[in-house]
């Protein structure tokens, strides 16, 4: 398997415009979570999806953020309008069971100027 | 809520030597991991501990668990350059499958 993919790696956008973050879960897992990383707040859960269906969105900040999960091998995350204090690196991780540990995608590195 | 904590949030450290970190969290649960991340990179799973009392070994590094304390560390034996990294701690609460994350502590191994 290829490991969680995440796409764009990158994203350089101006404030105030529509940003979608994209998630492909290692195949066969059950749980999906998007988490946030910036210097300041370190490593935050923004929600968390179990057999499809999200299970606490808590973590998401505000609003302007969602997060759909379609069917079992997708995920967005998205930022409408985005703002200067959203850039961070986005991380989608998936896991099997509550047991196991959860693996991660590479990354996206968002930027808003 | 849960809470997890670890010390020291920065470590500096010679070759050769030996140091462990420490990872507090504030809520009943039994299943700890262990993660390191390379600058700018995402992050690698190390350990997983399931269990009170539960040691796994990898190398230089060493983890156990202590539920009772609701502590776990990650010993560095003899630390190599390549050990450099940061390294996160993370529990999931019981009945949920949520992973929270510790704030990391920074190792940079100096030669």
């Amino acid at each position: 398997d290829a490991g969680v993919i995440q796409s764009p790696r990158h994203e350089v956008t101006e404030m105030g415009q529509e940003v979608t973050l994209r998630c492909k879960p290692i195949s066969g897992h059950n749980s999906l979570f998007w988490y946030r990383q910036t210097m300041m707040r370190g490593l935050e859960l923004l929600i968390y999806f179990n057999n499809n269906v999200p299970i606490d969105d808590s973590g998401m900040p505000e609003d302007r953020f969602s997060a759909k999960m379609p069917n079992a091998s997708f995920s967005t995350l998205k930022i409408q309008p985005s703002e200067p204090r959203d850039s961070a690196v986005y991380f989608c991780a998936s896991s099997l069971i509550q047991n196991t540990e959860a693996f991660f995608g590479q990354g996206t590195r968002l930027t808003v100027v | 809520e849960l809470k997890v904590e670890q010390n020291p949030l920065f470590l500096s450290m010679q070759e050769g030597k030996n140091y462990t970190i420490y990872c507090n969290y504030s809520t009943t649960s039994d299943r700890l991991y262990w993660y390191r991340q390379d600058p700018g990179k995402s992050l690698e799973s190390l350990f997983v501990l399931l269990s009170n009392g539960a040691v796994k070994q990898e190398g230089r590094l060493m983890a156990s668990l202590d539920t009772k304390a609701r502590l776990s560390t990650l010993h560095i034996t003899a630390a190599v350059h390549d050990l450099s990294a940061t390294y996160f701690c993370a529990v999931t609460t019981s009945g949920t499958y949520k992973y929270i994350f510790g704030t990391g502590t920074r190792l940079k191994v100096l030669a």
